[in-house]
């Protein structure tokens, strides 16, 4: 079946340090891959998004860049901020109206 | 600008109630969801729905229900709530895809809901 897994949090990092948070995938065919943020209290947003193999999105400083060869879709961002602590969930959705299926998130925490 | 609403951010209710969740698009949007998110599991889909009246069940749907009488409202009902039903429950909307264009989900803010 269809699955993502995600590295298990809590990640906690120092203002404007390297983010890497790791993201793979079991799909049959070729799904779009996605990121989705949560801050807290809040419901999930789409961060970036890439329909095919080797697109990369962006969003707000984050990369992540669709890797069929090694099935996976790592989120990075070079300097993070406090305001970037947040949930972060990888996802995938299938070609059609298929729903998304989410990895169980990894919580990130930065300090000043 | 998308929006998806849900009737309530808190909730509290007590073993064998029923609950109601509504959720509400503004975006005339096809597609419509009902996630529950628990710690450590994520994101688990419980029912969706392509149409008016047409539902789907995810991946748990037991001891829940849907109701989709117009486009843009969805409703989660769980008929006889128990303390294993306390979750954050997120509902989302999007449209049907054309081709292979992939179309976002929007969610709304989430319901917080306590069952004693």
């Amino acid at each position: 079946g269809n699955s993502v897994t995600q590295m298990e949090g809590p990640v906690t990092l120092s203002e404007e340090a390297f983010l890497t948070i790791n993201c793979t995938y079991t799909a049959t065919g070729y799904p779009s891959l996605f990121w989705y943020v949560q801050y807290p209290g809040e419901g999930l947003q789409l961060l970036l998004k890439a329909t095919k193999a080797d697109d990369k999105g962006s969003n707000k400083g984050f990369e992540a860049t669709y890797r069929k060869e090694t099935t996976s879709f790592h989120l990075e961002k070079g300097s993070v901020q406090v305001s970037d602590s947040a949930v972060y969930f990888c996802a995938l959705r299938r070609s059609g109206n298929t729903p998304l299926v989410f990895g169980k998130g990894t919580r990130l925490s930065v300090i000043a | 600008d998308v929006k998806v609403t849900q009737s309530s951010r808190y909730l509290v209710k007590r073993t064998g109630e029923k609950v109601f969740l509504e959720c509400v698009q503004d975006m005339d949007h096809e597609n419509m969801f009902w996630y529950r998110q628990d710690p450590g599991l994520g994101l688990r889909l419980i029912y969706f729905s392509y149409d008016v009246k047409m539902k789907e069940k995810g991946d748990i749907p037991e001891g829940y229900s849907v109701s989709r009488e117009k486009k843009e409202r969805f409703s989660l009902i769980l008929e006889s709530a128990s303390t294993n039903q306390t979750s954050m429950y997120l509902c989302a909307s999007s449209n049907t895809l054309v081709g292979r264009s992939s179309k976002t989900q929007y969610f709304g803010p989430g319901t917080r809901l306590l069952v004693l």
